[in-house]
């Protein structure tokens, strides 16, 4: 089966850049999306299409994507990005599905 | 402005079947390129993708649940129905019903708008 893996946790200081890194186990990898959950919270879609920022989602949130490994990068990170992070994709017989999660920690 | 609610029991007992309704305003199941999805989540654990029925009444489920998984539409009520046979205590969760967007052929797409979600306890 498809999978996504992600690193458990990341830790960064107020205003350091994050990265949290999404592997996709096969080729061709699919387009990616990234979600944000906050505690007790539902997801809130902060990157779709690799690398595209929906409307309202600050501008320090931008993804990349290179082979098979997918980063969301969070530059100047704020006390308030402090949460999960999902990434998701769908694999190439149409099975959506979600890495395990990272818990963005900031000092 | 797009919601979605998810609405069902907070408790069954093991091998009962489950049955959430997730009751949306602000799009339409039959507009091309749109899909519902349910997305479910144990405490302090992982999202989990379950089923996604798209507009043109295709359906997709998470392979490891298929055979216990069936979602439905309602596009006149707009509701969409998910129904998870043979509950056991490791199917307690928050259960998530979510707007979808399609980008390829294949299928492959998003969720832009989540409901709050409702917790599903399994236990006799």
């Amino acid at each position: 089966s498809y999978e996504l893996t992600q690193p458990p946790s990341v830790s960064v200081s107020p205003g350091q850049t994050a990265r949290i890194t999404c592997s996709a186990d096969a080729l061709p990898k699919q387009n990616a999306y990234w979600y944000q959950q906050k505690p007790g919270q539902a997801p809130v879609l902060v990157i779709y299409k690799d690398s595209e920022r929906p409307s309202g989602i600050p501008e320090r949130f931008s993804g990349s994507s290179s082979g098979t490994t997918i980063t969301l990068t969070i530059s100047g990170v704020q006390a308030e990005d402090e949460a999960d992070y999902y990434c998701q994709s769908v694999d190439s017989s149409g099975t959506w599905v979600f890495g395990g999660g990272t818990k963005l920690t900031v000092l | 402005q797009i919601t979605l609610k998810e609405s069902g029991p907070t408790l069954v007992k093991p091998t009962q079947t489950l049955t959430l309704t997730c009751t949306f305003s602000g799009f339409s199941l039959s507009t091309s390129g749109v899909g519902v999805g349910w997305i479910r989540q144990p405490p302090g654990k992982a999202l989990e993708w379950l089923a996604l029925i798209y507009w043109d009444d295709d359906e997709r489920y998470s392979p490891s649940l298929e055979s216990r998984l069936t979602i439905t539409k309602d596009t006149s009520k707009n509701q969409v129905v998910l129904t998870m046979t043979n509950m056991d205590p490791v199917d307690t969760a928050t259960y998530y019903c979510a707007h979808g967007i399609v980008t390829t052929i294949l299928g492959a797409g998003y969720f832009d708008y989540w409901g709050q979600g409702t917790l599903v306890t399994v236990s006799s």
